[in-house]
């Protein structure tokens, strides 16, 4: 059964300092990996993605890597800021039938305290 | 350029009722899916539509059901409703063939069964 499993399930921080977000994925066969934010009453939107061959990928205070042998990825978040206080999903893609299903962590809670 | 828009933002049925939700995809999207967020969980696929065709389908019964227009807007249709359909439903869009781009998601509508 493919599974997204992430951890901690929730984070509280102080702002200025750094954090790390953990994924382990069982998808099979692995097409890519997605870390999304998600804020409180919206949609979530796209931070990284990687394929298999790639191992680290940033998008500004943001640097996700995957070890795609051990089925791992982390998040982490540089010089935390009180925006950064929100939802961050793990995805991880299959290919199946021509398309690509994503499955869905449950997602880390991280709050950014002043 | 507008962003993937979801319509009602909000609304609440009563079990045993009918639901239709609307989605139009961000442009030069061909590809739209739809997710079931459960509140402090992550989102979970129902289906995707390309060409008019549901392509690939997750774990729900056929209570769930779509259709997709030709100009790539979709909808997302829910008979018989049941309190454990309350949730957010999001709808994402993407390009057919993007494997390396993400999938951008509007910000959902909020369903509340009574």
């Amino acid at each position: 059964k493919n599974q997204v499993e992430q951890s901690p399930q929730s984070l509280i921080i102080l702002e200025g300092k750094n954090c790390t977000l953990q994924c382990n994925y069982t998808v099979s066969p692995f097409s890519n990996l997605r870390w999304y934010k998600q804020d409180t009453g919206r949609g979530p939107v796209s931070l990284t993605i990687m394929t298999f061959s790639e191992n680290t990928k940033s998008n500004g205070r943001y640097t996700a890597t995957l070890d795609a042998d051990t089925k791992q990825s982390s998040l982490h978040i540089t010089a935390s800021q009180l925006s950064d206080s929100a939802s961050y999903i793990c995805v991880v893609s299959h290919a199946s039938g021509g398309s690509y299903i994503p499955t869905f962590g449950r997602g880390t809670s991280l709050i950014v305290h002043p | 350029d507008a962003g993937v828009t979801q319509s009602p933002t909000h609304l609440i049925k009563t079990r045993g009722q009918q639901v239709t939700l609307r989605c139009s995809p961000k442009s030069g999207h061909d590809t739209v899916s739809w997710y079931q967020q459960a509140l402090g969980q992550g989102p979970q696929f129902i289906f995707q539509y390309y060409e008019e065709e549901e392509r690939q389908r997750g774990n729900f019964p056929d209570r769930f059901s779509g259709h997709q227009f030709p100009n790539y807007s979709s909808e997302l249709n829910v008979n018989a409703l049941l309190l454990g359909d309350s949730a957010l439903y999001l709808c994402a869009s993407s390009p057919r063939w993007g494997v390396g781009q993400p999938q951008h998601f509007g910000d959902g509508t909020r369903l509340s069964i009574l």
